[in-house]
């Protein structure tokens, strides 16, 4: 069974740094494109960050290249988001999610870590 | 980046009646669109991948349609655990996009 279980959100101040992690389990982590999608309050669903199978290519939203950090450590099956430079318009639930087989969909959630940026 | 609006935003309906859903792209997504299901607190749930195509374990009743720019989700007699809101994403072109939502309330 695929599973996915996000951790490290918290509140922190603008201009402060976050690292969110992923932990995947139930398939082979390093074949699969895996994600980072956020939710504002009320808001709809934003694609955050991709990184490739074999960690070839990462691939980032405007609102935070340059700001924020995807990787995956393929021994311990974790995948983890850097973010750095917060702003209070960073404040959502962090989804990981992966995309299916040959850059399909997102096939597999998980619940979501709550980042809230705030002074 | 690829627009998608959805419509309505809302959807007032009784449990056993037919829903439909509809999402519009600001360019053609070459049938690379899926739908989504979100209930309250919860994450998001796959329901339809490539315009048609139920992921595993949807029900039946759940059906994907469209081409080109225009795609339609439609339940065919909703059960209480549907209403939630819906999501289309389109995988044709980065960014990645979702649409809107449409909540289906009762």
């Amino acid at each position: 069974e695929v599973q996915l279980w996000e951790s490290g959100g918290g509140l922190v101040q603008p201009g402060g740094s976050l690292r969110l992690s992923c932990a995947a389990s139930g398939f082979t982590f390093r074949s699969f494109a895996m994600n980072w999608v956020r939710q504002a309050p009320g808001k709809r669903l934003e694609w955050v960050s991709t990184i490739s199978p074999g960690d070839t290519n990462t691939y980032y939203a405007d609102s935070v290249s340059g700001r924020f950090t995807i990787s995956r450590d393929p021994f311990d099956n974790t995948l983890y988001l850097q973010m750095n430079s917060l702003r209070v318009g960073d404040t959502a639930v962090y989804y990981c999610a992966r995309r299916g087989p040959n850059w399909g969909h997102f096939d597999y959630w998980g619940r979501g870590a709550l980042v809230t940026v705030s002074s | 980046e690829i627009v998608l609006t959805q419509s309505p935003a809302t959807l007032s309906l009784s449990p056993g009646e037919r829903a439909t859903l509809s999402c519009r792209a600001s360019q053609s997504v070459r049938g690379l669109l899926a739908w989504y299901q979100q209930r309250p607190g919860q994450a998001p749930r796959l329901l339809i991948y490539d315009t048609s195509n139920r992921a595993t374990a949807i029900p039946a009743r759940f059906s994907g349609s469209g081409s080109g720019t225009d795609f339609t989700l439609t339940i065919s007699s909703l059960e209480p655990e549907d209403f939630a809101v819906y999501y289309c994403q389109q995988r044709s072109n980065w960014p990645l996009t979702f649409g809107g939502g449409t909540k289906v309330e009762i």
